[in-house]
């Protein structure tokens, strides 16, 4: 059971080029989330898919696109990668049964960096 | 707009201590609060949670009390150890509906032994 999985682990961009970030989930979670970790922040909300076919934006949206491909996969896109999009990236969901509502899973993260 | 402050960023305790980290949150209609351990290279994992119609709860050495009426809770970790090194996040639920949390800015503790 592999939960929430993210690739790519590692990337660096030149700023101005694009690149998109994977996330895929096998719980069968109807939500999926993408955040930004920078120090002294926390976590920060960018986009979140309430369910297949629907994207909403967090707290952090702007330079950012996302696609619910399917239930199971969600992806972050950055058109033209800046340098303040350094960050590492996660990838949660939630478990959306009743009994255990709320609890998020998240994926292990990509460390980007933007040169 | 809605805000958890998360105190200390930093805190380093002898190995078998106890350790507290403590959070406030601003929105009164909060009604579920995470704690999230994150080690190095990681994701943030779920340690501990509680939901604003209990006063504490407690998971072996790891426990959460929630004050309301102050909006201020807070992670006690008792016997620390080596392991329990890691950064911890605090989060509260956004009153939206939609599972959307706001996190504190995280604690990095260190145990030492």
């Amino acid at each position: 059971n592999a939960g929430v999985t993210q690739t790519p682990k590692f990337q660096v961009l030149k700023t101005g080029q694009s690149m998109t970030l994977q996330c895929a989930q096998d719980m069968n979670h109807n939500s999926m989330y993408w955040y930004r970790q920078d120090p002294g922040m926390g976590l920060r909300l960018i986009y979140y898919s309430a369910s297949e076919g629907t994207t909403d934006k967090g707290e952090v949206p702007n330079g950012y696109n996302v696609s619910r491909l399917n239930k199971r996969e969600f992806s972050l896109r950055l058109e033209s990668a800046a340098p303040s999009q350094t960050s590492v990236y996660f990838c949660a969901s939630p478990n959306d049964r009743r009994e255990a509502k709320n609890i998020q899973y998240f994926g292990a993260g990509t460390r980007l960096s933007v040169l | 707009g809605e805000n958890v402050e998360q105190h200390p960023s930093t805190l380093s305790v002898q190995e078998g201590d106890s350790a507290v980290i403590k959070c406030t949150y601003s929105d009164s209609a909060s009604n579920y609060f995470p704690w999230y351990k994150q080690e190095l290279g990681k994701g943030p994992q779920l340690i501990i949670d509680i939901r604003s119609n209990v006063g504490e709860k407690k998971d072996q050495r790891i426990a959460v009390t929630l004050n309301k009426t102050a909006k201020h809770f807070s992670l006690h970790i008792t016997e620390t150890q080596p392991e329990d090194s890691a950064v911890y996040f605090c989060a509260a639920s956004s009153p939206s509906g939609t599972y959307k949390y706001i996190f504190g800015t995280g604690t990095r503790l260190k145990v030492l032994a």
